[in-house]
């Protein structure tokens, strides 16, 4: 299958320290997603980025796809405790756009 | 809303056994998943269906199978439970479609196999 690797596998950080987990895939991507998780619950989608060098942002989070669409950056600006999750990264099988692998997921801790 | 429901949060079962988890979508979705989640692992891709009794494997269907009779419903099957399949089960379901594909998760099974 699609392989997706992400970095780094945790992350404890101090309140409004800045936060940036990464994606890197042996294939070049269609597209690829971020989902979060809060402790006990189950993955949500934040955001699909599809083109090249594209950069996304959502307050306080910022997403970028590589140029070379084989990588992917999300980076959280002044972390705070409701930021606490992990976060994944997912991909879709090279000639499949709706089978998607995921990355192994960045646990964040947000220390108060 | 879209809704995916999983039948059980919890569920013990003894090796051996024949195990079924069921997963319900009530957003009509072509695209349904299981994967497993494992700490460290993420989450791990079991078997993908993008129709009624179509499946493809993912990367770990040894000791599972699926099946997809209603485009609704997705059922996983652990034809004799190991207790290597511990582990925490998600169902997702997502629309056949270019464009935005967000996979929307059941709450998970939490399966025990001792």
């Amino acid at each position: 299958g699609q392989q997706v690797m992400q970095i780094p596998q945790y992350q404890h950080v101090q309140e409004g320290e800045d936060f940036t987990t990464y994606c890197n895939s042996s294939t070049t991507l269609s597209n690829i997603q971020w989902y979060k998780q809060r402790p006990g619950g189950h993955p949500v989608f934040l955001i699909q980025l599809v083109k090249s060098g594209e950069v996304k942002k959502q307050k306080r989070l910022t997403f970028q796809f590589g140029e070379a669409k084989k990588n992917s950056s999300l980076h959280i600006t002044a972390t705070q405790t409701t930021d606490v999750g992990t976060y994944f990264c997912a991909g879709p099988e090279l000639y499949n756009f709706n089978k998607f692998y995921f990355g192994s997921g960045t646990k964040l801790n947000v220390k108060p | 809303d879209v809704k995916v429901t999983q039948s059980s949060r919890y569920l013990v079962k003894r090796t051996g056994e024949k195990v079924f988890l069921e997963c319900v979508q009530d957003m009509d979705h072509e695209n349904m998943f299981w994967y497993r989640q494992d700490p460290g692992l993420g989450l791990r891709l079991i078997y993908f269906s993008y129709d009624v009794k179509m499946k493809e494997k993912g990367d770990i269907p040894e000791g599972y199978s699926v099946s997809r009779e209603k485009k609704e419903r997705f059922s996983l099957i652990l034809e004799s439970a190991s207790t290597n399949q511990t582990s925490m089960y998600l169902c997702a379901s997502s629309l056949s479609r270019q464009g935005i594909t967000e996979a929307f998760f059941g709450q998970g099974t939490r399966l025990t196999v001792v």
